[in-house]
């Protein structure tokens, strides 16, 4: 898997917004980028992924550079809920199906993340 | 709650023991995946199945071992037991095809072992 680098924490004060970086210079033209959060005691959870184009959702927006080998995951108004561990992930598209010969299945590699501290 | 339910949430054991933790995927998933992480780790990928085959595999150790059984749920045993195996461990699962860059993974809750 292609890595990608985050930095080890931020901070960030309440109803303000958070800008996460995440560089993936040897990112292929096949990989997905991922952003999962972990909070204190669970189990990591989706946020959102994007190819190219720059995504929103309910939770978050990323921004993917033009060369995709940066993003940035933004919360647009932190709150208390979010402070977990943020993680940037690059999922390849696997091997096409060929014929009878299955597809391999492809794993979410996590890195070290970054720590969101939100201060009220 | 994520939809994937992991049992059981603690288990405690001693060394040199065998545990089995349980997972049932979300409905509709037809993937599945453990994670294991523990607190100089980080969380590391075990093994993926996808309508009852392994389909990709990671940092599994011999000791370890996995299925998916036809309803779909997984199993994940653990045998001979060190205090290492300490862990966190965590099932996801996914719907669509077994490989695709733009599947999302639901995680459970995870099953706490203690091993002393």
């Amino acid at each position: 898997d292609a890595k990608t680098t985050q930095p080890n924490s931020m901070e960030s004060n309440e109803e303000e917004p958070v800008h996460l970086p995440c560089n993936h210079s040897t990112i292929s033209g096949t990989d997905y980028i991922h952003w999962y959060r972990q909070l204190p005691s669970q189990g990591p959870e989706y946020v959102i992924h994007g190819l190219t184009s720059n995504v929103n959702n309910r939770m978050a927006s990323l921004a993917i550079a033009e060369d995709r080998k940066s993003s940035t995951l933004i919360l647009h108004r932190a709150t208390l809920r979010d402070a977990a561990v943020y993680y940037c992930i690059l999922r390849d598209v696997g091997p096409p199906a060929q014929g009878l010969v299955k597809a391999a299945g492809n794993k979410l590699t996590f890195g070290g993340g970054t720590r969101v501290l939100v201060k009220p | 709650d994520s939809g994937v339910t992991q049992t059981p949430k603690h288990l405690i054991t001693a060394t040199g023991q065998r545990v089995t933790l349980r997972c049932s995927p979300r409905s509709g998933d037809l993937s599945v995946y453990w994670y294991q992480q523990s607190l100089d780790q980080g969380l590391q990928f075990l093994i993926q199945y996808y309508n009852g085959e392994e389909r990709a595999k990671g940092n599994i150790l011999e000791r370890f071992s996995a299925q998916q059984f036809p309803d779909l749920h997984s199993e994940l045993n653990l045998s001979s037991l060190e205090l290492g195996d300490s862990a966190l461990y965590f099932c996801a699962s996914s719907v669509g095809r077994a490989s695709s860059g733009a599947n999302v993974l639901t995680f459970g809750a995870g099953s706490r072992l203690t091993v002393l």
